[in-house]
């Protein structure tokens, strides 16, 4: 079973739709939560994090954590042509005695139609 | 402006050699990664260091090598024992590594091709 599994996509949504990305993850330990976006070809790029469950809004996009069900999601309102990219989920797992894991999901590509 | 930078932004190896690539970060942080992505999966840990003069084995340090003698550098040598070394390469830093709050940075990355 992989440690944080997200659907490849493509996901694909209208301009002005909302885009809805999940992700699950295996460790219940697991305390940190983040969402990457990766234009092609470049380096993933922060976009949020999410720390305890509930909703954390940050302008069109608004992270959810269910820790009980294991589950993370991203939502993007008002979706833009320019949000077409891929979406990584990253998931911080921190080990006593050790140090912390970021353990990457493999990305749901997203693509936003005219 | 802060932020990481690497270099070279693209690079070829011939079989057998060894290749550095750099890794530089002004954000102040202690703590520096090097990933590996490959087409289909995730971005896979290499190697991290926690602090100066101290690195540590990722998931796949095999073949792979790093030093860290100054707080702002954190260099990635791909040596010729790396069986499949293509790959985008990613470094990244963050504040610390013992936070629950450790976001992780990366830099622009350097995509190596073997010939």
């Amino acid at each position: 079973q992989k440690e944080v599994e997200q659907n490849s996509g493509p996901l694909s949504v209208p301009e002005g739709a909302i885009a809805s990305l999940n992700c699950t993850y295996s460790d219940r330990v697991s305390q940190s939560f983040f969402w990457y976006r990766q234009y092609s070809g470049k380096s993933p790029e922060l976009i949020m994090s999410i720390y305890s469950n509930g909703d954390k809004e940050d302008g069109r996009f608004t992270a959810q954590l269910n820790k009980a069900s294991q589950y993370v999601s991203l939502l993007i309102r008002d979706s833009q042509p320019s949000d077409s990219a891929t979406y990584l989920c990253a998931v911080l797992t921190l080990n006593t005695g050790t140090a912390s894991k970021l353990t990457f999901g493999t990305g749901t590509r997203l693509q936003v139609t005219l | 402006d802060g932020g990481i930078t690497q270099s070279p932004k693209y690079l070829f190896r011939k079989e057998g050699q060894n290749v550095t690539l750099s890794c530089e970060q002004n954000l102040n942080h202690d703590a520096m990664y090097w990933y590996r992505q490959d087409p289909g999966q995730g971005l896979r840990l290499i190697y991290y260091s926690q602090i100066v003069n101290d690195f540590q084995k990722g998931d796949i340090a095999e073949g792979y090598s790093v030093s860290r003698e100054k707080k702002e550098s954190f260099p990635l040598t791909v040596t010729s024992a790396q069986k499949n070394p293509t790959a985008f390469y990613l470094c990244a830093s963050s504040k610390g590594q013992g936070s629950s709050y450790n976001e992780q940075f990366f830099g622009p990355g350097t995509r190596l091709t073997v010939l």
